[in-house]
């Protein structure tokens, strides 16, 4: 069954690096989206992706987040200067075009900032 | 704007008993409705959804769950737990409308914990 691949699976950073999460999304989904959630917290929407640009963000997604898909397979999150607070779990998620509930998850990347 | 609310961060059943999982949902219009699952080391799984048509919905591994609008409600239930149930479980919703993007709103998700 095709699966959505996140590399990697732990990543401990110092707070002010940069980081970059990397995900494998299924080969004929269209849309792409990147989810975390904080130890004891709600799963957040962070960010979904159609068409090569940001369709949808939330209040989370600020400046310091980019998304791109550089190489039509890759489907990236970097966080510019991480901080403390950006220790989560974040989940990548793809959609198959003709559902609109049709997502596939990630296994996450848990990011851990010291 | 759409909410969920899970009642109970965990949930304790034997083996062999009901398992019930509350969520009740907030939304504007009926919505969408997801229960995923989280097994340790792995990513959110799909159980079950429901969109239109017959509120009693049954997904993989003998879960099922209805719709019930006038309570807004979309409770999980399994008449027999197993040992391999235990996870997390996590329920969402999305707004039909929107039907380009479909961003999920979930729960704080209930663990499941099973004993012998």
């Amino acid at each position: 069954e095709p699966e959505v691949t996140q590399t990697p699976s732990h990543q401990v950073t110092q707070m002010g690096q940069e980081v970059i999460l990397r995900c494998v999304p299924i080969s004929n989904h269209l849309y792409f989206y990147w989810y975390r959630q904080i130890l004891g917290q709600k799963v957040e929407f962070l960010v979904s992706f159609y068409n090569n640009e940001i369709s949808e963000k939330s209040e989370i997604f600020d400046d310091q987040f980019s998304v791109e898909r550089p190489d039509g397979s890759n489907f990236t999150l970097k966080i510019r200067s991480t901080k403390l607070e950006d220790s989560a779990m974040y989940f990548c998620a793809s959609r198959e075009p003709r559902s609109n509930y049709g997502y596939t998850f990630g296994s996450g990347t848990r990011l851990t900032v010291v | 704007a759409q909410s969920v609310t899970q009642l109970g961060s965990h949930v304790s059943v034997s083996e062999g008993a009901l398992v019930l999982l509350r969520c009740n949902y907030s939304s504007s219009v009926p919505p969408y409705l997801f229960w995923y699952v989280q097994y340790p080391n792995q990513g959110l799984q799909l159980l079950l959804k429901y969109t239109t048509g017959a509120t009693l919905v049954k997904g993989i591994n003998g879960f099922e769950a209805e719709f019930k609008k006038s309570e807004t409600s979309f409770h999980l239930t399994k008449p027999s737990a197993h040992m391999s149930d235990a996870a997390e479980y996590f329920c969402a919703v999305s707004d039909p409308r929107n039907s380009g993007y479909s961003t999920l709103t979930f729960g704080k998700g209930t663990m499941l914990l099973v004993s012998p």
